[in-house]
């Protein structure tokens, strides 16, 4: 199984602040990673896949990088409504997920 | 607008049965994979099961693979996952979702999740 390998576990930033979470892939998986992002009681929303493509409808301070092993997502300026838990997942194999990084305000 | 509503989730005993639903729209039948995935309270997201598009084929998640069953009724547009001999390690929010080639494998829609409580 590909295991996917998030940090950091925690994130304390404040608003306008620019944040990157990082994700690790245990073997190759060329550009087949989401980035999903989830509040309390609700269900994870997608915000980008292929690495790097911005799902519709969401706002262009969310950024994804990276490919092979190595993959980044950043918020450019954090916004109140930004707080929330992200996850990656690897969409090479039967899926997996990152542990995820909660963004907490500082 | 595909929107997904599970359905099914509740309180079980140890080795017990239940059944989830996931009521789909028509379309999302014939153009997406389905999949399950859950949630344990705190923790983070585990994928469990797909069924492809199709119906043709299906996979499991290796803690759920002989235990758990996923199906459908393409003619109610419903999507099923039977759990049985259930743990307490299964307690969890269950969400369907789907998976279109045009996201590269990522899972687009999700339901709003049904809760699974597995204790004696």
């Amino acid at each position: 199984d590909i295991q996917m390998i998030q940090s950091p576990p925690t994130l304390s930033a404040s608003v306008g602040d620019r944040v990157t979470i990082t994700c690790r892939a245990t073997q190759s998986i060329g550009s087949w990673l989401a980035w999903y992002q989830q509040k309390p009681g609700k269900a994870p929303k997608l915000l980008i896949y292929k690495a790097s493509t911005l799902e519709s409808g969401v706002p262009s301070r969310f950024s994804g990088g990276g490919s092979g092993t190595e993959f980044t997502l950043t918020i450019s300026s954090l916004q109140p409504e930004d707080f929330a838990t992200y996850y990656c997942q690897q969409c090479k194999s039967y899926p997996t997920f990152g542990g995820g990084t909660k963004v907490e305000i500082k | 607008q595909v929107q997904l509503v599970e359905s099914g989730g509740g309180v079980v005993q140890p080795g017990g049965s239940l059944r989830l639903s996931c009521a789909a729209s028509a379309s999302t039948f014939r153009s997406y994979a389905l999949h399950w995935v859950r949630q344990a309270p705190g923790k983070g997201l585990e994928w469990v099961a797909v069924l492809w598009s199709d119906g043709s084929n299906e996979n499991y998640a290796e803690s759920v693979r002989g235990r758990f069953t996923i199906s459908r009724d393409s003619s109610k547009s419903t999507l099923y996952l039977q759990m049985n001999s259930l743990r307490a390690e299964d307690t969890a929010v269950y969400y369907c979702t789907t998976e279109s080639s045009t996201y590269g494998g990522a899972f687009d829609i999700w339901g709003q999740g049904t809760m699974v409580t597995v204790a004696s």
